[in-house]
């Protein structure tokens, strides 16, 4: 099993639809997670991160997270063209220093 | 302007040939890694370091080393390039634990 899982995709949505993708982790007791973007060929870049067990909203944005389950969510509400990239999602456990696992990404297309 | 700088952005090269991709940031934090991304296999953690001068191996180590003798800097050094590190690799740094990884423009290797 996989630390960090992700669905390849790719995911295809309708531009002004709500984008989910989800993230499933192994490890119980991990402590933080993060949601980061990268467009093809390009670094990763930060969109969200989230601690606690919840939503956390910012802009667009949405991360769930659901411990007891062991999942993430990233929700991205009016989806745009521009939102079309490989999304990361990445889990730090509770051991090993900066040890951020990353899941394989889920590739999103925004259709016009 | 806070970033993280690698260089090269492009190598090719030949087998066996010592190189040493640099990381650069100018944001002061204490935790640095280098990870590497191939496809189907996301991001790797290869080396990490919490200070100057402490280093520890991550997840595929195997072929790299690493040195951090100024808190800004620290480079991947590769000995004995061989085939199978062709890759993208990218240098990250976060200024604690449990916090975001910024992460550099990357440094596409091609070793021949």
């Amino acid at each position: 099993q996989k630390e960090v899982e992700q669905n390849s995709g790719p995911l295809s949505v309708p531009e002004g639809a709500i984008a989910s993708l989800n993230c499933t982790y192994s490890d119980r007791g991990s402590q933080s997670f993060f949601w980061y973007r990268q467009y093809s060929g390009k670094s990763p870049e930060l969109i969200m991160f989230i601690y606690s067990n919840g939503d956390k909203e910012d802009g667009r944005f949405t991360a769930q997270l659901n411990k007891a389950s062991q999942y993430v969510s990233l929700l991205i509400r009016d989806s745009q063209p521009s939102d079309s990239a490989t999304y990361l999602c990445a889990v730090k456990g509770r051991t090993g220093f900066q040890k951020l696992v990353f899941g394989t990404g889920t590739r999103l297309l925004v259709s016009p | 302007e806070a970033q993280v700088t690698q260089n090269p952005r492009y190598l090719i090269t030949v087998t066996g040939k010592k190189l040493t991709v640099t990381c650069s940031q100018n944001m002061n934090h204490e935790y640095m890694s280098w990870y590497r991304q191939d496809p189907g296999l996301g991001l790797r953690q290869i080396y990490y370091s919490m200070n100057v001068e402490v280093t520890d191996k991550g997840d595929v180590p195997e072929g790299y080393k690493v040195s951090r003798k100024e808190k800004r800097n620290f480079p991947l050094i590769l000995e004995s390039p061989s085939p199978n590190q062709t890759s993208l690799y990218f240098c990250a740094s976060s200024p604690k634990l449990n916090t975001e990884a910024f992460f550099g423009q990357g440094t596409r290797l091609t070793v021949v």
